[in-house]
Order: structure tokens, then C-alpha cells, then sequence
């Protein structure tokens, strides 16, 4: 199948500063990414879809100018959180569609003190 | 408003037992299911999928149902085995939105 990675897998940080998350589709091509937030117990909810060559299209409630998006190349989304807080910390997943099935990253891990 | 639902959070099933976990939707656009394994600390990992002009899908020992009256999927796992652990998440789209709904998830534990 194909193959997602993320970069870091595991990141803390303190409040107020900036955090960036990449995503990156290895052995395929994505002119769409998705990014994923999971809070414990909880299902994963879509934050955003990432566009190559276009803005990112943000779901409700999801604050663009806080969760800054960028699909800078056919391989490659970045997520970044910024001026982070401790509300923010939860485990952030990007995916890469193949057709019609989805391809997940292994996750972020953001804990913000 | 939650449109794919899983629930039962949580299944025990003895090890070679059959395991069977129930999800349903209430958007009759969907017309394509996936179902995900998924670890802890991990990202979920794609393991069966079916479309609606389907009732079935088998791969090896997953098999998904799909009843598109009832708004109802199910996987079944058989037999069950220790490493299917996991917590399995259903989820739905509309072809060619790519926007995938998921359900909250069932907590598999298979008893060895």
C-alpha cells in the first residue's frame, strides 16, 4: 500500500510558540492531503483539506489563521499550530488519498505546557 | 450530529472466536465504506473497504457487510487472534468528496 510519513512523530513545546508538522506522501503523488486531530477516546475529526496550488479548505470551527496549512509540493503538507497552547495538545494525523481509500500517516504527537 | 456511529465502545471476544463489529450511518450519500485499525500513538491503518453497490467484501479473514436498507456495516473477524487488538474505526464518504466521516471507534480486546 501506499505510504504516508510524518514528521515529528513526537513534539512538546512550550506555550505561545510555533509548531510545524510534515506530511509527506512517499511512494505517490497527493494533490490532497487531509489533517486529522484525535483527542483521547475520541473519533478523528477532519481539520482541513489540503489543497496543492490552492488554499486550504478548513472545516467549521477550525481556525485557519491558527492551524496554518500548506501544500508546498505534490509530496509534501505542512500543519503549522501556532502560538500554540496547552488546548491545542492532542494528536494531529494527516492522510493522502489512492483512489478512494485513504492513507494515514503515523502521527503527531503535540503536547503543549 | 454524528453521521457514522459506532456503538459499542468497547468488545471482548475469545481468541478463534468470531468478532463482529456493527457501525451506522445516516447520510444516504455515502457510497463507500472503509473500515481502520488503528494502535494507540499510531495512524489508523486501512484494512477493508466496500462500496455500496456491494452487500459483501471478503479479504482473508475480514469480511465487511453492508446493508444499505438498514444504514448498517459490519465487520467480521474470523477467526479472532491476540494481534487484532486494536481500536477499529468505520468510516464513509461520497465518491470523489474524499471527506471521510468516521465513527468514534470500538475498543477490540481478543483474549488469548
Amino acid at each position: 500500500g501506499a505510504v504516508v510519513s510524518q514528521h515529528p512523530s513526537w513534539v512538546i513545546c512550550k506555550s505561545g510558540t510555533s509548531v510545524k508538522i510534515e506530511c509527506r506522501s512517499l511512494d505517490f503523488q497527493a494533490t490532497t492531503m487531509f489533517w486529522y486531530r484525535q483527542f483521547p477516546k475520541q473519533s478523528l475529526m477532519l481539520m482541513a483539506t489540503s489543497n496543492e496550488g490552492s488554499k486550504a479548505t478548513y472545516e467549521q470551527g477550525v481556525e485557519k489563521d491558527k492551524f496554518l496549512i500548506n501544500h508546498a509540493s505534490l509530496t509534501l503538507s505542512t500543519l503549522t499550530v501556532t502560538s500554540a497552547h496547552p488546548e491545542d495538545s492532542s494528536f494531529y494525523i494527516c492522510s493522502a488519498p489512492v483512489g478512494e481509500t485513504q492513507y494515514f500517516g503515523p502521527g503527531t504527537r503535540l503536547l503543549v505546557l | 450530529d454524528q453521521q457514522v456511529k459506532q456503538n459499542s465502545p468497547s468488545l471482548s471476544v475469545q481468541e478463534g472466536r468470531i468478532s463482529i463489529l456493527n457501525c451506522d450511518y445516516t447520510n444516504s450519500m455515502f457510497d463507500y465504506f472503509l473500515w481502520y485499525k488503528k494502535y494507540p500513538a499510531e495512524g489508523p491503518t486501512f484494512l477493508i473497504s466496500i462500496s455500496s453497490i456491494k452487500d459483501k467484501n471478503e479479504d482473508g479473514r475480514f469480511t465487511v457487510f453492508l446493508n444499505k436498507s438498514a444504514k448498517h456495516l459490519s465487520l467480521h473477524i474470523v477467526p479472532s487472534q491476540p494481534g487484532d487488538s486494536a481500536v477499529y474505526f468505520c468510516a464513509a464518504i461520497t465518491s470523489g468528496t474524499y471527506k471521510y466521516i468516521f465513527g468514534t471507534g470500538t475498543r477490540l480486546k481478543v483474549l488469548a
